[in-house]
Formats: structure tokens, C-alpha cells, sequence
């Protein structure tokens, strides 16, 4: 029963880039959300996606956009990359987004030089 | 906006003693969910807590959810070096179903022998 999977596992953009990174969901998880975590801090919502469509958004500029496929699985696309959008990307995957426990990914370790 | 406040930031103890973190949030949770989170790893749920007043106990470790549901705690008993790590607690607002978590900034635990 494959978890969470993430990838890339580590990325290096300089600034003004673009960047996709990619999610599959556990399995029988139908609901993908994306956190982004700097170095030191808890994870901070950036959407969420139900039945392929933005459910819900967290404070994250629109440079931030996702998507997510008939087959459950995501993408967080990020443009005009950021020196401060270097951070940890975690997808996490539940049921119907319903109030359960989130599955993580091991993450995206984005550096933007 | 939500704000979720975990005390301390940092605590290191040696193997055998006790330790708790503090979680609080500004506004009243739906249910709270405790991450445990490994150096260089992914956010690992826990347990999660519904009920007010609730107190749910893993081994040496005891969750107990406020009565207001604003507040919770985390207590580890007789500490192994396993325990290293950052726990997070989280939660949804009360009355939202999507499952968006507001993660507490965690208290990042050190254990040394």
C-alpha cells in the first residue's frame, strides 16, 4: 500500500523561474493539500484540492496555482520564483478533505539561489 | 486570522525525565491532531483528540484536548532518545469539514543520553 509520494525530492531554481512539483496521494485518498514549510517553522496551508478543483487557499499569492488529475494526483506550480520561497513543499492526502488525520509526503526541498 | 501558539519553541531534557508541550489556539478547534515530525523527515501523525475534556494515552505518551477546545497538551513520560523530534500540534476551525490545519509552530525536542 504505496504512501504519499512526492517529486522531486530536491529542486534548485534561481530567482524568477518557474517550478512544478508533483503528488501522488495515498492510496484511496481522493483529497491532496500542499503546505509550505520554512526551516524552523510548522507547515502553512497553501490550498487544498477536491474532485479536481481548489477547494480551499491559504495566504499565498497567486503565483502559487495547482492542479489536481482525474487519477487524484497534484501538481503546486509556482512562478516568478522568490528568494523566500525556498522552503520545504509537503503534500498531504486524506479522504474527502473531511476533518482526518493528513498522510505527508516526505516533501520537496526547494532552493532558490 | 487563526492562530495556532505552541510552548516551549525548544526543550531538551535527558533520557528518563518528562516533558510536555503546550498548544493553544485563538479560536475553537473542531478537533486537534498531534504531528511528530524527525530531523529531516515528514510530519507524522499522532492521534487525534474531538471530544472537550478528552485525554487519550499511547504509551508514555498522554493527549489531553481543553475544555473549551483551545487548548491541548502533550506529555511524554520517562523520555528515550526515539523521542527526538518536532511535535506539532494542528487543527480545523470548528464547523469547517474541508480539513485545512493551522499547525502550531512546534516544540522541538532533544534527548540526550
Amino acid at each position: 500500500d504505496a504512501g504519499v509520494t512526492q517529486s522531486p525530492t530536491h529542486l534548485i531554481k534561481t530567482r524568477g523561474q518557474q517550478v512544478t512539483l508533483r503528488c501522488s496521494p495515498k492510496s484511496g485518498h481522493d483529497t491532496v493539500s500542499w503546505y509550505q514549510q520554512a526551516l524552523g517553522q510548522g507547515p502553512q496551508f497553501i490550498f487544498q484540492y477536491y474532485e479536481e478543483e481548489e477547494r480551499q487557499r491559504g495566504n499565498f499569492p497567486d503565483r502559487f496555482s495547482g492542479h489536481q488529475f482525474p487519477n487524484y494526483s497534484s501538481e503546486l506550480n509556482v512562478n516568478a520564483l522568490l528568494l523566500g520561497d525556498s522552503a520545504l513543499y509537503l503534500c498531504a492526502s486524506s479522504f474527502r478533505g473531511q476533518n482526518q488525520p493528513q498522510h505527508f509526503g516526505d516533501g520537496t526541498r526547494l532552493s532558490i539561489l | 486570522g487563526q492562530q495556532v501558539m505552541q510552548i516551549p519553541q525548544y526543550q531538551h531534557v535527558q533520557e528518563g525525565e518528562d516533558f510536555t508541550t503546550y498548544c493553544n489556539s485563538s479560536t475553537t478547534l473542531s478537533n486537534i491532531q498531534w504531528y511528530k515530525q524527525r530531523p529531516g523527515g515528514h510530519p507524522v501523525f499522532l492521534i487525534q483528540l474531538v471530544k472537550s475534556g478528552e485525554v487519550k494515552k499511547q504509551k508514555r505518551l498522554t493527549f489531553q484536548f481543553g475544555e473549551a477546545k483551545k487548548n491541548s497538551s502533550l506529555h511524554i513520560t520517562a523520555t528515550q532518545t526515539t523521542d527526538v523530534g518536532t511535535y506539532f500540534c494542528a487543527g480545523p476551525n470548528r464547523g469547517s469539514t474541508l480539513g485545512r490545519l493551522y499547525f502550531g509552530r512546534g516544540t522541538q525536542l532533544t534527548v540526550w543520553p
